[in-house]
């Protein structure tokens, strides 16, 4: 089945710093969703993006599906962002949402 | 409410009892999946339901028994369950069972299992 990679397991930033998030899969997918986990476990919509770039604030995300990657760029982070970040994909054969290991960032004021 | 609901959000229970968890979308959608995240492990899928009927069901032992009476409401039925059943259990929906929509997620139950 389709496999994927987070990067940085974990990341650790001060207040008003910028970081990038990494999403790497091996198949063609035709549904990719950012989802940010608070200390609660609630899984909060962040992007569906299977292609190409948006944004919505501080944070914003690019999938590049030919080269079978997404970024997700976070700026100016809050201690609010802190938590766990997951990449979820589903490939063109699958009707099932693959999620990765997450990056887990900590954000110090 | 809004969303997508669950309920309730912990539960504690002993390997001999039976309990239910409850999930509502509020959303239109037609499809809803049960998920499981155990420590230290990504998500994992459990049931899919799309337009009420079962479409997935990833190898889940059979002391779970999902129902679907409806487009709106999710069960998840437990019973007999072990120690290593103890997880975060969350609920999604999305517009069908197709790839070509988001899911969105509840707030999830903590499950405890002694």
């Amino acid at each position: 089945g389709i496999q994927v990679e987070q990067s940085p397991p974990d990341l650790i930033l001060q207040e008003g710093a910028n970081s990038t998030l990494r999403c790497n899969f091996s198949d063609s997918v035709n549904n990719l969703q950012w989802f940010h986990q608070n200390p609660w476990g609630q899984l909060i919509n962040l992007f569906y993006i299977p292609s190409g770039t948006k944004q919505n604030g501080r944070l914003s995300a690019t999938t590049v599906a030919t080269e079978r990657y997404s970024l997700l760029y976070i700026s100016s982070s809050q201690t609010t962002d802190s938590g766990v970040y997951f990449c979820a994909v589903e490939s063109y054969n699958t009707d099932k949402l693959i999620f990765g290991t997450g990056t887990r960032l900590q954000v110090f004021p | 409410e809004t969303g997508v609901t669950q309920t309730p959000r912990h539960l504690v229970m002993g390997m001999t009892n039976k309990k239910s968890l409850k999930c509502e979308q509020h959303l239109g959608h037609n499809a809803m999946y049960w998920y499981k995240q155990s420590a230290k492990k990504p998500l994992e899928l459990m049931f899919v339901y799309n337009f009420k009927e079962q479409t997935e069901n990833n190898s889940v032992p059979s002391r779970f028994s999902p129902e679907c009476p409806n487009s709106s409401h999710l069960f998840l039925h437990l019973h007999t369950l072990q120690p290593e059943d103890s997880a975060l259990y969350l609920c999604a929906s999305s517009q069908d069972g197709t790839n070509l929509y988001e899911q969105y997620f509840g707030p999830g139950t903590r499950l405890t299992v002694t």
